[in-house]
């Protein structure tokens, strides 16, 4: 089956500007989650989604924001970029039942701002 | 909230030796999943292992496997016949069980291993 798609696989964006990430999960997952990453923070979770609903945010400002849609699709947006927000963005899937718990990730967004 | 940690940020072994990751975590959840995820320069997260802490037997996989010590809160990873395919960055997480309702992975800062032929 296919995997977790994330598109673009790579961006560079400037100061200021906005971006948007596409996160497409594995056939019948309903649960995304979006996971920061960098060399000094490491893996930071962003937020999670199932069925079109914010279950959980980590600990991010307002200008990371995300949605989920009808058909599990999840895009997340960054507003105002500042250099900081230079990560590499993974997104993950799962059926996340009792029984099920393994989150598949995706190769990830490299985000560059200059 | 749950902290994860790895003291070990990079390793190497020699191929067909066998090494062990260290991870410790904090938590005052009684019920909740550890996870080994590798990152190869790929960058690729792969599920390694799991362990379930409500069960006592350690989980293992092939060549992988884990010494899981609850009231010590350490979950260490065991890998034998090191191969060279298993040079990667190993991240250790934790996840609270919420019986599905949400989830949330919470990640060690990585070892970096490197096998050597």
């Amino acid at each position: 089956k296919a995997g977790v798609t994330q598109t673009p696989r790579y961006l560079i964006k400037t100061r200021g500007q906005q971006v948007t990430l596409s996160c497409s999960p594995i056939s019948g997952h309903r649960s995304v989650s979006w996971y920061q990453q960098t060399p000094g923070q490491g893996l930071q979770f962003l937020f999670e989604y199932f069925s079109e609903t914010q279950r959980n945010k980590g600990n991010f400002p307002g200008r990371f924001s995300g949605r989920q849609f009808s058909n599990s699709r999840s895009e997340m947006n960054v507003s105002t970029l500042e250099l900081g927000d230079s990560a590499l963005y993974l997104c993950a899937s799962s059926l996340n039942t009792e029984m099920n718990t393994e989150a598949f990730f995706g190769q990830g967004t490299r985000l560059t701002v200059v | 909230a749950q902290t994860v940690t790895q003291s070990q940020p990079e390793m190497s072994v020699q191929e067909a030796e066998t090494v062990t990751l260290s991870c410790t975590y904090d938590t005052s959840e009684s019920n909740y999943y550890l996870f080994w995820y590798k990152q190869p320069p790929s960058r690729q997260m792969i599920l390694v292992i799991r362990q379930e802490a409500y069960k006592q037997q350690n989980a293992t996989e092939n060549r992988f496997s884990v010494n899981f010590q609850k009231a010590a809160k350490s979950f260490s990873l065991k890998i034998s016949d090191s191969q060279l395919g298993d040079t990667a960055m190993y991240f250790c997480a934790f996840m609270k069980f919420s019986g599905g309702s949400n989830y949330k992975l919470t990640f060690g800062k990585g070892t970096l291993l490197t096998v050597n032929p």
